[in-house]
């Protein structure tokens, strides 16, 4: 069955970086689009950056821009998420997550992780 | 951005009942609108997709409908395992944006 299931989350102080990675499985990876989403404490979901099946292309929201970069290892079947120049608001449970279409990114999700918690904070 | 307004924010109901969730976005965006459900400590799980469309696997009691800014969900009779946020999300234009949630407890 599909498998997704992401670490990497932890403790960091504002202004530091945070590499987190997402290992798929059950699933052909190098053919579907991947997201991350968060979801700050208590919260709504909010869409962070997708990435398509092949890596060619990358969207970011406004609020990780020039922060944060989505990148996948086809090879591994894993995605990553590096986090830069951290802060307070980027606390959050982070999801990673299989667009339903294959090769085309639809925005409509169909697999999550459990998700993995970072937490800013001085 | 695209606004996604649910309501009501939570609600309370017995098992057999009949539910209701409204999703409103702030513009037009055809039937782009997909359901999720959310239990405490797990992944969220996909309901409905393109308004109306059942995802596999997915309980036949689970129903969407509407189109254009105004959506709905609706639960008929309710189950013990269906407490939990169910929560929008419009999939029209980037970003893809979601609603706030709505909480369903038991009464």
């Amino acid at each position: 069955q599909v498998q997704l299931v992401e670490s990497g989350g932890g403790v960091v102080q504002p202004g530091r970086s945070l590499r987190l990675s997402c290992a798929a499985s059950g699933f052909t990876f190098s053919r579907y689009p991947i997201y991350w989403v968060r979801q700050a404490p208590g919260k709504g979901l909010e869409w962070v950056a997708v990435i398509s099946y092949d890596g060619s292309k990358k969207y970011y929201a406004d609020s990780v821009k020039g922060r944060f970069t989505i990148s996948r290892d086809n090879s591994k079947n894993t995605l990553y998420l590096q986090m830069n120049r951290l802060r307070t608001e980027d606390t959050a449970l982070y999801y990673c997550a299989r667009d339903i279409k294959l090769a085309y990114t639809s925005g409509t999700i169909d697999y999550w992780g459990q998700g993995t918690l970072v937490t800013v904070s001085s | 951005d695209i606004q996604m307004t649910q309501s009501p924010s939570s609600l309370s109901a017995s098992v057999g009942d009949r539910v209701t969730i409204t999703c409103r976005a702030s513009q037009s965006i055809s039937n782009y609108l997909n359901w999720y459900q959310q239990k405490p400590g797990k992944a969220p799980k996909l309901l409905i997709y393109s308004a109306s469309s059942l995802q596999s696997g997915v309980p036949s009691r689970f129903s969407g409908s509407g189109s254009g800014t105004d959506f709905t969900l609706t639960i008929s009779g309710l189950q013990p395992e269906d407490f939990a946020t169910y929560c929008c999300q419009q999939s029209y234009s980037s970003p893809p944006t979601f609603g706030q949630g709505t909480r369903l407890e038991i009464k």
